[in-house]
């Protein structure tokens, strides 16, 4: 079967650093991507992995691990805003596109 | 650019009853996605499509039939609602290079 891990809920302040973990378990891997969803509105993208390594854009850093099936979403300087859930998902397929998600982490910053 | 859009927003269908969701995109997306989300889950993928005129199943198609006429528009039938089917259905697209999803903002469906 496919399976991803991600904490169900997580805390912290404004102003601080979160990391949100994400395993995987799936029968192909071509990709690490992470979405945001605010409320039930429409998930947005954050960012994609497709090889070992951090990737910076903004205040938020994606990391890769293909050898542990480990990724992780890290945010700092954490705001008000950033409270919603994020969804690592596994892209499974090269050509179509098609993507496995977790079950999504739920933020809450707290002032 | 409106981006993704679906219509409708809001449904109540009874036990039975059919009804077809429509998702448009004007960014000439060739990929387009039909997704599901229920409570405290993550998305799942119910059919896709990989240009007009193909259609694939997901995850979890059953129950669910899907269209694509024009590369704009994705739509995606339950022929005989089950109250199961009560979720949130998002419709996504993307481009075939490149690893972003476009979302669209989802139909809330409730199956009484």
């Amino acid at each position: 079967g496919q399976s991803l891990e991600q904490p169900s809920e997580v805390t912290a302040v404004e102003g601080a650093i979160v990391q949100i973990n994400c395993t995987y378990q799936t029968s192909g891997f071509y990709g690490l991507s992470w979405y945001q969803q605010h409320d039930g509105g429409a998930p947005t993208f954050l960012s994609y992995n497709g090889l070992d390594g951090l990737e910076e854009t903004g205040r938020f850093s994606s990391f890769l691990s293909r050898s542990d099936s480990y990724g992780y979403l890290l945010l700092q300087e954490l705001q008000m805003k950033d409270s919603a859930s994020y969804f690592c998902a596994v892209r499974i397929s090269s050509n179509t596109g098609k993507l496995i998600f977790g079950q999504g982490t739920t933020l809450q910053v707290k002032p | 650019n409106a981006g993704v859009t679906q219509t409708p927003k809001f449904r109540v269908l009874k036990t039975g009853q059919s009804m077809t969701l429509l998702c448009a995109q004007d960014m000439n997306h060739e990929y387009m996605y039909w997704y599901r989300q229920d409570p405290g889950m993550g998305l799942r993928l119910i059919h896709y499509s990989v240009g007009e005129g193909t259609t694939a199943k997901g995850e979890v198609p059953d129950g669910y039939n899907v269209s694509r006429l024009k590369k704009q528009n994705f739509l995606l039938g339950l022929e005989s609602a089950a109250p199961s089917q009560t979720s949130v259905y998002f419709c996504a697209s993307r481009f075939v290079v490149g690893y972003e999803q476009y979302f669209g903002p989802g139909t809330r469906l409730t199956v009484t």
